[in-house]
């Protein structure tokens, strides 16, 4: 079974702070994204990697970078952590673009 | 753009009581139509992938769907732990969404006892 596991559950951060998304997957996948889930939102795409060290900007990078120094492990990073980040990060990777995404469990942010 | 609209937002059924949600989609070329699962508080949980009208994909109770606008996610005979928020998603081919999941809003299924 494909695991996807994310640093912490949940997470209280205040205004400024700098704040590290972590999440690792154990089946060798090549690509692997960050969303975030807001209440009638839905789900959206951050930033996304098909490689390692490659990036590519989602539909919502402002505010926020990657890192991606190992193939199994994709960081995302709030610079300077703002209250309209509180939000439920999720982690995903998939073997292929065309192929499945499998989901971490999600962060939980709150930004005071 | 690529658009994924869930109907219904909400669904109560009683358990025993069969029914479908709705996935209508537009998009550039359709590589894929993903099901999930997501309970409150967790990451969604992958049910299923169709790729071509037609297909039909069965898992216990759960039976999807797909033609070229819209796919179906059949529940029969739904039991309370069938009671979840169903996502539905689609990945276009090329063009500016290569190898982006468009998600739906979901459909938050209730089913009582």
């Amino acid at each position: 079974d494909v695991k996807v596991t994310q640093s912490s559950r949940y997470l209280v951060k205040r205004t400024g702070e700098k704040v590290f998304l972590e999440c690792v997957q154990d089946m060798d996948h090549e690509n692997m994204f960050w969303y975030r889930q807001d209440p009638g939102l839905g789900l959206r795409l951050i930033y996304f990697s098909y490689d390692v060290k490659m990036k590519e900007k989602g539909d919502i990078p402002e505010g926020y970078s990657v890192s991606r120094e190992k193939k199994e492990r994709f960081s995302l990073i709030l610079e300077s952590a703002s209250t309209n980040q509180t939000s439920m990060y999720l982690c995903a990777s998939s073997e292929a673009v065309q192929e499945t995404q499998y989901f971490g469990p999600g962060t939980r942010l709150l930004v005071l | 753009e690529d658009q994924v609209t869930q109907s219904p937002e909400a669904l109560r059924l009683q358990e025993g009581e069969s029914s479908s949600l709705n996935c209508s989609y537009t998009v550039s070329g359709l590589r894929g139509l993903f099901w999930y699962r997501q309970d409150p508080g967790k990451g969604p949980e992958f049910l299923f992938t169709l790729y071509s009208a037609g297909e039909e994909k069965e898992k216990e109770r759960l039976k999807a769907t797909l033609t070229k606008k819209e796919s179906f996610l059949h529940i029969t005979a739904p039991k309370p732990e069938d009671s979840a928020t169903y996502l539905c998603a689609v990945l276009a081919a090329g063009g500016t969404s290569y190898g982006k999941l468009t998600f739906g809003q979901g459909t938050i299924l209730t089913v009582h006892p």
